[in-house]
């Protein structure tokens, strides 16, 4: 148990579907994150939100789209995917501290997404 | 030249061996300096976390820093079959919340 769940862990979907993925943290954190994680390649930030605000996009396509209703649930909307799409998408969370600048973030299990 | 580099592997090693996994990187505003492991199908769980330059030891594992060199290590210690994972850096600036910048990761395999 990470303190972040993530809904559904494998999601297979065709290009003009739509979908969501969800994710809770149970750990009180002020600051949640969506990453992608593919083959060979570094995870990459995708969104920041942070005390349900936006706070950084990082150049993701519009069929993307995140949502932050609350500070303890993100979720991630998917819309007429590509297949290069399929990845591990991976959900964190944070507490920054704004005195120490300490931000340490932990991930949850992440929802395999497969694009046919 | 990338921010992170980070040897992918795979590294595999006999149980016991002492295990040695690096990064270099290429912006000196890296102040913060973090491990994780990634067991297969799983998300990343942080290993260990660093300010600035030294050393930090928790059980086996020790991190070291180096700013002047711009070049972070993990040592393992008597590796273990459990040990088997990918292995990730990151790091980030200070004062900054998100962007967490990430190696490729290391595959590490501890045989019995």
């Amino acid at each position: 148990e990470t303190g972040v769940t993530q809904t559904p862990r494998h999601l297979v979907m065709g290009m003009t579907n739509k979908k969501s993925l969800k994710c809770e943290q149970h750990l009180g954190h002020n600051a949640m994150y969506w990453y992608k994680q593919s083959a060979k390649k570094p995870l990459e930030l995708m969104f920041v939100y942070s005390l349900e605000e936006r706070v950084e996009n990082n150049s993701v396509p519009s069929r993307f789209s995140p949502e932050c209703p609350n500070s303890s649930h993100l979720f991630l909307h998917l819309h007429t995917l590509q297949p290069e799409d399929s990845a591990l998408y991976l959900c964190a969370s944070s507490q920054f501290a704004y005195r120490t600048g300490r931000n340490t973030i932990y991930f949850g299990e992440g929802s395999w997404l497969t694009v046919v | 030249q990338k921010e992170v580099e980070q040897d992918p592997g795979p590294l595999s090693v006999p149980e016991g061996a002492i295990v040695s996994l690096n990064c270099t990187y290429s912006n000196s505003a890296f102040q913060y300096f973090m491990w994780y492991r990634q067991y297969s199908r799983k998300g990343p769980e942080l290993l260990m976390y660093t300010y600035s330059s030294g050393n930090k030891e928790d059980g086996r594992f020790t991190a070291q820093v180096d700013k002047s060199s711009k070049y972070i290590s993990l040592f393992i210690r008597d590796s273990q079959p459990s040990d088997s994972a990918t292995y990730l850096c990151a790091m980030r600036m200070g004062g900054s919340q998100g962007n967490l910048i990430f190696g490729k990761g290391t595959k590490l395999s501890v045989k019995p």
